[in-house]
């Protein structure tokens, strides 16, 4: 079993909805976890970090469950803008960081 | 302005013709590492490095060598490349040990072995 499991898409929406990826991991101990954004053949960047409380930046909300070893991320009020590969990030013991395969969003008009 | 500059951005090379793509960052951070990102399976760590001279593997270091001389500079080394190291590799750099969860990428260096 993969480490982390994403559903690689493509999710294809219109703009103005709401939309929600799910990632499961398997390794229980892991420590922290992330989302990054990485644009077409551009390199990942950090989009945000994810609380076990659950954390809200503008559009975006995060938020993990650990009894059930998933992180999820919602955007609303999806944008053209938002159209990329969300990567699911998990920071195990040591600094090792382990990358989900990532899910593609597409956006359109 | 911040930067992580991965050098070359693509290449195009034969079976056995060793190549360097080279890494540098101006943010003194004593993190950096090598990953390679392939479809359906995500990026993969190739080599870690903690600090100047201080190096270890990360999940797939066969084939590739690395060194850490400088704080700022970490190159990727393929002796011999074979054509299952066709890839789009990045190079990422983190402050402290790398723990933060929080990586600079390069813009990546698309590698194709013929």
């Amino acid at each position: 079993r993969k480490e982390v499991e994403q559903d690689p898409g493509p999710f294809n929406v219109p703009e103005g909805a709401t939309v929600a990826f799910n990632c499961t991991y398997s390794n229980s101990a892991s420590q922290s976890f992330f989302w990054y954004r990485q644009d077409c053949r551009k390199e990942p960047k950090l989009l945000m970090s994810v609380y076990s409380s659950g954390n809200e930046d503008g559009r975006f909300t995060a938020q993990l469950n650990r009894a059930s070893q998933y992180i999820s991320l919602l955007i609303r009020d999806s944008k053209l803008s938002d159209s990329a590969t969300y990567l699911c990030v998990l920071l195990q013991g040591g600094g090792k960081l382990i990358f989900g395969q990532g899910t593609e969003l597409s956006v359109k008009p | 302005e911040a930067q992580v500059t991965q050098n070359p951005r693509y290449l195009i090379t034969v079976t056995g013709k060793k190549l360097t793509v080279t890494c540098s960052q101006n943010m003194n951070h004593e993190y950096m590492s090598w990953y390679r990102q392939d479809p359906g399976l995500g990026l993969r760590q190739i080599y870690y490095s903690m600090n100047v001279e201080v190096t270890d593997k990360g999940d797939v270091p066969e084939g590739y060598k690395v060194s850490r001389k400088e704080k700022r500079n970490f190159p990727l080394i393929l002796e011999s490349p074979s054509p299952n190291q066709t890839s789009l590799y990045f190079c990422a750099t983190a402050g402290g040990t790398g723990n933060t969860g929080e990586l600079f990428f390069g813009e990546g260096s698309r590698l194709t072995v013929l």
